[in-house]
């Protein structure tokens, strides 16, 4: 079945930074890649998404990257402000079912 | 915000013991799932439906079952909960399987003594 890694686990950046958080997925099937951020006690938010006809997507301050040779994808944050301090997840989806990496803690720090 | 309910938001019940935990949506989706979240997991699928009475397994289903008697409503029991299964649980609703996006509820969180 599907694998995916989600480097680093943890990442601590400046007020103002960028932040790049990536994953590899390991069946070539997949199709779908969606990105979550979970603040303490809620559950993970839709921040962005991309699907495998699509080599980039871009949303504010927030993009994601995929390259289907490599079968690797990034999250790209600009412009970090303290409010994207939050654990972040990655997902590699076929037919609907997620599945997810373990997550990278961002720190912003003003 | 998604219109998802998870109930009870806390829970802690003792070994042996049956648990059910109740998801309700407002989007009239079709598509609902049970995940849990333990630490260095990430989250990991438990059982998903496809609709009224349409259910199936996923990767770590086993000591879990699930009913879906309405299109609102999606029931995750532990028949007898183990500490094991002491997790925080997300259920998750789409409005298709192929490249929708899945929105979370706020989570259960279970413990068992």
């Amino acid at each position: 079945g599907e694998n995916v890694e989600q480097h680093p686990s943890t990442l601590s950046v400046q007020e103002g930074d960028s932040a790049v958080i990536k994953c590899t997925y390991s069946d070539s099937a997949s199709n779908y890649f969606p990105w979550y951020k979970q603040e303490l006690g809620k559950g993970p938010q839709l921040i962005i998404d991309i699907r495998s006809n699509v080599g980039e997507k871009k949303d504010q301050r927030i993009a994601v990257t995929l390259n289907k040779t490599a079968k690797h994808f990034s999250l790209h944050i600009t412009e970090t402000q303290p409010e994207d301090s939050a654990v972040y997840f990655c997902a590699a989806s076929m037919w609907g079912k997620l599945v997810f990496g373990t997550g990278t803690r961002l720190l912003v720090s003003p | 915000d998604a219109g998802i309910t998870q109930s009870p938001r806390h829970k802690v019940t003792e070994t042996g013991t049956p648990v059910t935990l109740r998801c309700h949506q407002t989007e009239n989706h079709r598509y609902m799932y049970w995940y849990r979240q333990d630490p260095g997991h990430g989250l990991r699928l438990i059982h998903y439906s496809y609709g009224v009475k349409d259910t199936d397994k996923g990767e770590v289903s086993d000591g879990y079952s699930v009913s879906r008697s309405k299109t609102e409503d999606f029931l995750l029991t532990l028949e007898s909960a183990t500490s094991s299964q002491t997790s925080v649980y997300f259920c998750a609703i789409s409005a298709g399987d192929v490249d929708q996006p899945q929105h979370f509820g706020d989570g259960t969180r279970l413990s068992i003594l």
